[in-house]
């Protein structure tokens, strides 16, 4: 009973390097998205899949694309690591508009 | 775009009492959903009530209940026999269509 599995749970990054943060889910949920966790701002936005091989933007796009080749997975990719993106990012997955979104366990991200 | 607004980022209550969170959200739409998610130390996202915009009963789930103003825009969070359990960080969101919106967020502290 997996439910949304991200991986790596912690990284640590140079800036300018790249680098992919997974995410998988076991439930057969059309919907898949990511949001990164600051202090004092909530959850944001990142990016956001309806199904396989459609994405969409959220809030804060700038610095990341994501890709969804199946239903299971949706990973996301930092091309040039920045300082700005240290954050948490979560992957969270649901099976229909407006109901019980699935969070993974978060990864932390660090970019020095 | 949907705004969602926590105006106390920390509030304390006594262990056996009750306790209620405010949140009000800014839209336009007339239907949308809204949640309130509780992340305690683990850091994981754990779902604990739902509203549907359209429907004009209070969702509630044992311990927990919603007061949903609509035409006010307001979606409080009431915690009946707060435990210490209880003690986490708590975020409104609002949903319509794919993109969830969250508050800031506010750090509930259950005292014994």
């Amino acid at each position: 009973n997996a439910g949304v599995t991200q991986t790596p749970k912690f990284q640590v990054l140079k800036t300018g390097q790249s680098m992919t943060l997974q995410c998988a889910q076991d439930m057969n949920h059309e919907y898949m998205s990511w949001y990164r966790q600051d202090p004092g701002m909530g959850l944001r936005l990142i990016h956001y899949s309806v199904g396989a091989g459609i994405t969409d933007q959220g809030e804060v796009p700038n610095g990341y694309n994501v890709s969804r080749s199946t239903t299971e997975d949706f990973p996301l990719r930092l091309l040039s690591a920045a300082p700005s993106q240290t954050s948490v990012y979560f992957c969270a997955s649901s099976s229909n508009r407006g109901y019980e979104a699935f969070f993974g366990q978060g990864t932390r991200l660090t970019v020095v | 775009a949907q705004t969602v607004t926590q105006s106390q980022p920390e509030m304390s209550v006594q262990e056996a009492e009750t306790v209620t969170l405010s949140c009000t959200y800014d839209t336009s739409e007339s239907n949308y959903y809204l949640f309130w998610y509780k992340q305690p130390p683990s850091r994981q996202m754990i779902l604990v009530i739902r509203q549907e915009a359209y429907k004009q009963q209070n969702a509630t789930e044992n311990r927990f209940s919603v007061n949903f103003q609509k035409a006010a825009k307001s979606f409080s969070l009431k915690i009946s026999d707060s435990q210490l359990g209880d003690t986490a960080m708590y975020f409104c969101a609002f949903m319509k269509q794919n993109d969830m919106r969250f508050g800031a967020g506010t750090r509930l502290t259950v005292k014994p």
